[in-house]
């Protein structure tokens, strides 16, 4: 069975400091990725995609960025926060050529 | 572009009576997937409900939903509300494309409470 792990489960950080959250997926090979954000009272957005290791496209712009540096391995990272980072970050992953997407537990993130 | 609407923010319900979420969408792709994602609190959203075929009625744990392309609904539904069923939950659409982004919209989000 596939498991999907995130980490930290959450985070409080300062305005200006960097983040890097991880997402890891177990038991399935070259899977489709995913890192989507819901600010606070907001929409569940995509923010990046990977098909592939090594190549990440960008979905919104956020002043984040995202790497893909193994096949089961997604980083989501930003070397300055902005208040309106904060909120909840969703990792998942898909099949190739598959409609359903299975999601991690989440990160919390407080940027004060 | 795609989007999703779920009206209704929270919905509170005694436990015993019947169910019903509402989502809407907008999308130009006729292959397009509709979701139902439930979210209990600490656990990861995990799919409930998923159909791309008009007017075909899908079920999973009790919980159905029919997607309906002439008014471009897939309102969720339950004869009887649990207390187990209080959650959030999301409805969302796929614009149905292989290979690339798969991409999900997701409406707002319903809180579903059920009280004894």
């Amino acid at each position: 069975a596939q498991t999907i792990h995130q980490w930290p489960v959450a985070e409080i950080k300062a305005v200006g400091s960097p983040l890097s959250l991880g997402c890891t997926i177990k038991g399935k090979s070259s899977p489709n990725l995913y890192w989507y954000w819901q600010a606070t009272g907001g929409t569940l957005q995509q923010l990046f995609y990977s098909i592939t290791v090594g190549q990440v496209e960008s979905v919104v712009q956020l002043n984040l960025s995202a790497s893909r540096p193994k096949d089961d391995q997604f980083i989501l990272s930003t070397e300055k926060l902005l208040l309106s980072h904060s909120g909840f970050y969703l990792c998942a992953w898909s099949g190739v050529n598959q409609d359903t997407q299975y999601f991690g537990p989440g990160t919390r993130l407080l940027v004060l | 572009g795609d989007s999703v609407t779920q009206k209704e923010g929270l919905v509170t319900l005694t436990e015993g009576l019947p169910v019903m979420l509402n989502c809407t969408y907008q999308t130009i792709y006729s292959n397009a997937f509709l979701f139902w994602y439930v979210h209990y609190l600490n656990e990861s959203p995990r799919l409930l409900l998923k159909s791309s075929t008009d007017n075909k009625r899908t079920e999973h744990q009790g919980f159905h939903a029919t997607l309906h392309k002439s008014s471009s609904s897939f309102h969720l539904q339950k004869s009887s509300a649990q207390l187990s069923d209080s959650a959030l939950y999301y409805c969302a659409l796929s614009d149905g494309a292989t290979g690339g982004n798969n991409k999900l919209t997701f409406g707002q989000g319903t809180v579903l409470s059920v009280i004894p």
